[in-house]
């Protein structure tokens, strides 16, 4: 158990639905990030905060939106779902913003019918 | 930018060695490891910084040249606990202070009895 924890743990929905996917870190750790996981594109990055603050994007689409609250949780708002959307979604979080060991939480398996 | 990592997979029997490579294309600041079992998370295995010096633990090392810009994950006398695929993030050098991790496809590595 790395200490991170997602909800839901599956999601199965409609295209052109949206969807919040929650993620709550580590205690301590200031750093969020959402990997976004398929079959043929691997583990790919989405999207890091840090201390509610954006930090690094990567291949975030535009229908995808992200925010850290106070309280360090984050949410990952996924729009307008399409087929190709289906995958798992990873929340990893760290202590510092910087290079740094990243506790990946248990994933949720969003299902896009 | 994502690193390409080799073998794609490799089968081994209980005891036997192995090493998995990760390469880039551009100048890496740090290298990170992880293993990853069906339907779980990403686990973290080490990190290797640019400078740094060939880590390990148990019976896991890895090394980090970085004037072949390239990592090697090397398993000695792996066990049935080993099973699983192996990824390598990538931290390219670059001149801002954004923190993206970029990963490989993956190696499947299954131990057999």
């Amino acid at each position: 158990d790395s200490g991170v924890t997602q909800t839901p743990k599956h999601l199965i929905t409609a295209t052109g639905q949206r969807v919040t996917l929650r993620c709550s870190p580590r205690s301590g750790d200031l750093s969020v990030y959402w990997y976004q996981q398929s079959l043929d594109q691997g583990l790919q990055f989405l999207i890091q905060y840090y201390n509610g603050e954006e930090r690094a994007k990567g291949n975030i689409l535009e229908r995808f939106s992200a925010q850290q609250f106070p309280d360090l949780h984050s949410e990952l708002n996924l729009s307008s779902l399409e087929l190709g959307d289906s995958a798992l979604y990873f929340c990893a979080s760290s202590p510092t913003t910087g290079t740094d060991t990243q506790y990946f939480g248990p994933g949720t398996r969003l299902t896009v019918l | 930018q994502q690193p390409v990592q080799s073998p794609q997979a490799v089968i081994l029997r209980e005891g036997e060695d192995a090493v998995i490579n990760c390469s880039s294309s551009k100048a890496l600041y740090s290298v990170h490891w992880y293993r990853q079992k069906h339907g779980e998370a990403p686990v973290f295995l080490m990190i290797l910084l640019k400078g740094g010096e060939q880590k390990g633990h148990e019976k896991i090392s890895a090394s980090f040249n970085e004037k072949k810009q390239q990592s090697s994950l090397y398993l000695t006398a792996s066990q049935l606990s080993y099973s699983g695929t192996y990824f390598c993030g990538t931290e390219i050098v670059s001149g801002g202070s954004n923190y993206k991790l970029t990963f490989g496809k993956g190696t499947l590595l299954t131990v057999n009895p």
